[in-house]
């Protein structure tokens, strides 16, 4: 059974550290792995990966996949409270257009001032 | 160009009656998904649909749910007979075509089932 395990299941932290987040993954016919960032309501858009070893920056926030070891993490310096949120991770597997996102329990991350 | 719309924000329900939950993709978009959030568990996949095509309803419970997305209008999900463990949030996704996109998220309708 395909499964994307999130780890921490929460974090607590204070204003300017630097966090880490684990993404571990089994699926069959893996095609991409996403990130999103979930705050009161729908969940954003962050980093779409699909090749080993290269480094997706936005600001402050970084990704990475690791496709022989089957994991990615996401990693954000600087911590400030607005980085306070659950951070999802979703594999994309499948073949052709028979494909659906499997989706990790989130990390929920909070940046204490 | 606006996001992805759905509506109602909000909806409650009594045991047994109907629930409608509306999703205007983004402009151009030609592909939608739907996912219902239980408290404290992630995003579960429900139906992956095109215009009036069902892609995947793999993740759709048997009965009493169901997806349309038709050649005019909103796409909609369609619950029937609704029960408690109903209750949760509805997101609605969509993307410009299938395969290597990333979905944008609707705001979510939020259904209680009284």
């Amino acid at each position: 059974e395909d499964k994307v395990v999130q780890s921490p299941l929460s974090l607590v932290v204070h204003e300017g550290d630097t966090v880490t987040l684990n993404c571990s993954y089994e699926v069959t016919n893996f095609r991409s792995l996403l990130w999103y960032k979930q705050e009161k309501k729908a969940p954003t858009f962050l980093f779409m990966l699909t090749s080993s070893g290269i480094e997706k920056k936005s600001g402050r926030l970084s990704s990475i996949l690791d496709k022989k070891e089957l994991f990615s993490i996401l990693n954000i310096t600087a911590t400030q409270t607005g980085d306070s949120a659950i951070y999802l991770c979703a594999v994309e597997a499948g073949t052709g257009s028979n494909y659906q996102l499997i989706w990790g329990a989130g990390t929920k991350l909070i940046i204490k001032p | 160009n606006a996001g992805v719309m759905q509506n109602p924000r909000h909806l409650v329900r009594r045991r047994g009656q109907e629930a409608r939950l509306r999703c205007s993709p983004m402009k151009g978009h030609s592909h939608v998904y739907w996912y219902r959030q239980l408290p404290e568990e992630g995003l579960k996949f429900m139906v992956y649909l095109q215009k009036e095509n069902i892609i995947d309803e793999s993740g759709m419970p048997k009965e009493r749910f169901s997806a349309e997305f038709p050649k005019e209008g909103p796409s909609i999900l369609r619950i029937q007979q609704v029960v408690r463990g109903d209750s949760a949030a509805y997101f609605c996704a969509s993307s410009p075509a299938g395969g290597r996109y990333e979905q944008y998220f609707g705001p979510g309708t939020r259904l209680t089932v009284t």
